[in-house]
């Protein structure tokens, strides 16, 4: 059972473009939302997270959109560059009855490519 | 610069051997992840542990076991590999506690099996 499920599996933008990724998540206990994006050779690294109680968190040229109703979240990446590219992950986790966030599952993946 | 480091970047070993694959941070985190990464499958939480000698199974451990006797060190055991655990293998750590920031990945283990 996929409980994030991510598309596309690969996006292809100009330069200075909107990138757009989405999730939808199956299960209501999640309550942690993170994106992480990963350059060839490298582990994934953190680019942004949310949680339910905000609809929407902006850093920088990245934005994360939060539908709870449509248990739904997007990765938004304006004036995208050619550094941009790389394969982005959602992911989500719910918070245990010992009070901690730790098991993330993750979506498949986004291959982004940012033409010059 | 915290760090998680996979002891190796590169491994090939044959079929049946028994494998181990290493793990160290130095951030003091009590939660330690092993994943398997394949193309179009995205990451597969294979094992995590959230203490010292603590473990629990992830959604595909079989063919797998971890062994944690160090809060900073996690090992990955392959007990006899298989061509089919040809895989991106990364460690992932984070601290206990509600609004953590997140894991923080090593850089991978690519191992081939042949």
């Amino acid at each position: 059972q996929q409980q994030v499920k991510q598309s596309p599996q690969s996006l292809i933008v100009q330069k200075g473009g909107i990138s757009i990724i989405n999730c939808a998540y199956e299960n209501t206990a999640f309550d942690y939302f993170p994106w992480y994006q990963q350059f060839p050779g490298k582990g994934p690294a953190l680019l942004i997270a949310i949680r339910p109680d905000v609809s929407e968190k902006k850093e920088g040229r990245f934005t994360i959109s939060f539908n709870k109703s449509a248990k739904q979240f997007s990765l938004h990446i304006m004036d995208s560059q050619p550094g941009d590219s790389a394969t982005y992950f959602c992911a989500a986790s719910r918070t245990n009855s010992g009070g901690s966030n730790y098991k993330l599952t993750f979506g498949k993946g986004t291959l982004l490519t940012v033409n010059p | 610069d915290v760090k998680v480091t996979q002891s190796s970047r590169y491994l090939v070993k044959r079929t049946g051997e028994k494998v181990f694959l290493e793990c160290v941070q130095d951030m003091d985190h009590e939660n330690m992840f092993w994943y398997r990464q394949d193309p179009g499958l995205g990451l597969r939480l294979i094992y995590f542990s959230y203490d010292v000698k603590m473990k629990e199974k992830g959604d595909i451990p079989e063919g797998y076991s971890v062994s944690r006797e160090k809060k900073e060190r996690f090992s990955l055991i392959l007990e006899s590999a298989s061509t089919n655990q040809t895989s991106m293998y990364l460690c992932a750590s984070s601290p206990r506690g509600y609004r953590t920031p997140g894991y923080t990945f090593g850089s991978g283990t690519r191992l081939t099996v042949v």
